[in-house]
Parts: structure tokens; sequence; C-alpha cells
């Protein structure tokens, strides 16, 4: 069994400056899929970043980009130049490559851009 | 992307009613659609996978007589929730998957919140 935990509950950041979101992971699988889902007031679960266990560069979106970290089980979350509307709680989440995109979420983090 | 949409987004039932909730993938089939439950301030938890044509898949401790899920067609999944009772209360998010399994593309609906009294 998988399963990912997201150590910050809550965490604050000023607006235009950077925040990291921490996840670690546990499996047995070589390969994996790794995704930072965003959940806003709104309810509605948006894909923020997505990165493949067996590429070892880091994904990036635009302000978005993660510290991937196969041997450590780490999948670090930056975001760079915070906007207030990226206050929203994040889900760290996990794939293996053959359980047909069935997602284990972490416990997600409750992010506060402060302006 | 693709786009996931559920109804009724807020459902307010009786205790000992049925409540339907829909899943459709608007612009894409979908063969496969997760059923995840979510409590206030919580992660999303897997309840089931619903297979297109085949009876759905639950997760372990999930009543599947509770939940009654149904894909009929490869753009819809059903969710109901039969003989509703106050904890069943919950926010309700299906997801459905684009293209082949293993892609890890996943798209969400909005969500149904359901309040039964």
């Amino acid at each position: 069994a998988q399963t990912v935990t997201q150590s910050q509950p809550e965490m604050s950041v000023q607006e235009a400056e950077t925040v990291t979101l921490s996840c670690t992971y546990d499996t047995s699988e070589n390969n994996y899929y790794l995704f930072w889902y965003k959940q806003p007031p709104s309810r509605q679960m948006i894909l923020v970043i997505r990165q493949e266990a067996y590429k070892q560069q880091n994904a990036t979106e635009n302000r978005f980009s993660v510290n991937f970290q196969k041997a450590a089980k780490s999948f670090s979350l930056k975001i760079s130049d915070s906007q207030l509307g990226d206050t929203a709680m994040y889900f760290c989440a996990f794939t293996p490559h053959n359980a047909g995109n069935m997602l284990t979420f972490g416990g997600g983090t409750r992010l506060m851009v402060k302006p | 992307g693709a786009v996931v949409s559920q109804h009724p987004s807020w459902v307010i039932c009786k205790s000992g009613t049925s409540v339907k909730i829909e899943c459709r993938s608007l612009d894409f089939q979908a063969t496969t659609m997760f059923w995840y439950r979510q409590f206030p301030k919580q992660s999303l938890m897997l309840m089931a996978t619903s297979n297109e044509g085949s009876k759905a898949t639950y997760e372990q401790g999930v009543e599947k007589d509770k939940f009654l899920i149904n894909h009929a067609s490869l753009t819809l999944s059903t969710l109901t929730v039969t003989s509703a009772h106050p904890e069943d209360s919950s926010f309700y998010i299906c997801s459905a998957r684009v293209g082949r399994a293993g892609t890890g593309e996943l798209f969400f609906g909005e969500g149904s919140r359901l309040t039964v009294l």
C-alpha cells in the first residue's frame, strides 16, 4: 500500500514571496506518477503540476516547480511570486503506473497568501 | 483541459431518503471514473472505481449496498446514497481518466455537497 504524507497542515506566505510545500510518500513501486492538486474555496480540484517518476528532471509550470527526490521519496512544491489567488488547499497525490490512475492523496496543506 | 461536471452541486435531504449524484465527462469518453468522499478540512478518500459496463470496485470499508454506483455510458457515472443518514453528510467528488490507463491524467468534477437532516 502507498501512503502520502504532508507534514504542514497550514502555511502562510506574503504576496510575491516564495513558499515550499512538503510531501513525502512511501511505495515499493518503481514507476509512478506524482501530482500536486489545488483545491480553492470553490472546492474544484485543479491539477497544478505532474511528475513522472522515471524522469529525473523536475517538472515546472510557470510559477510552480517541484523538487523531486526519488531516493528520498520526497516531492515538494515551490510556488514563486505568490499571488492572492494561490490561497487554497494543496494536495499531494500518488498513483502507480499500473494502478489505472487510482490516486492516493496526502492530508493536504492549507496555504494562505497574505497581501 | 477536459471537463467533468457533477450534478447537483448541493443537495439537502431528509434522513432515510436516497440521493443520486451524477458525474459527466462533457468532452471526452471516460471508461473509468473514480468517486471520492471528503469530510470538512480533510483529504479525499477513494470510495470506489467505476468502470463503464461493469460493476464498480469498492474500497475496503465502503458499503456497496449503501453507495450504489452505476456507469451506464462512457460519459456518465452515478452515485446513489441509499437510505441516507446524517453521517453520510459529506462532499462527494468524482474524477475521470482521460486517455489510456497509466498516463496519470485525471480531471475532477466540481463536487457535490450532501447534507442529510
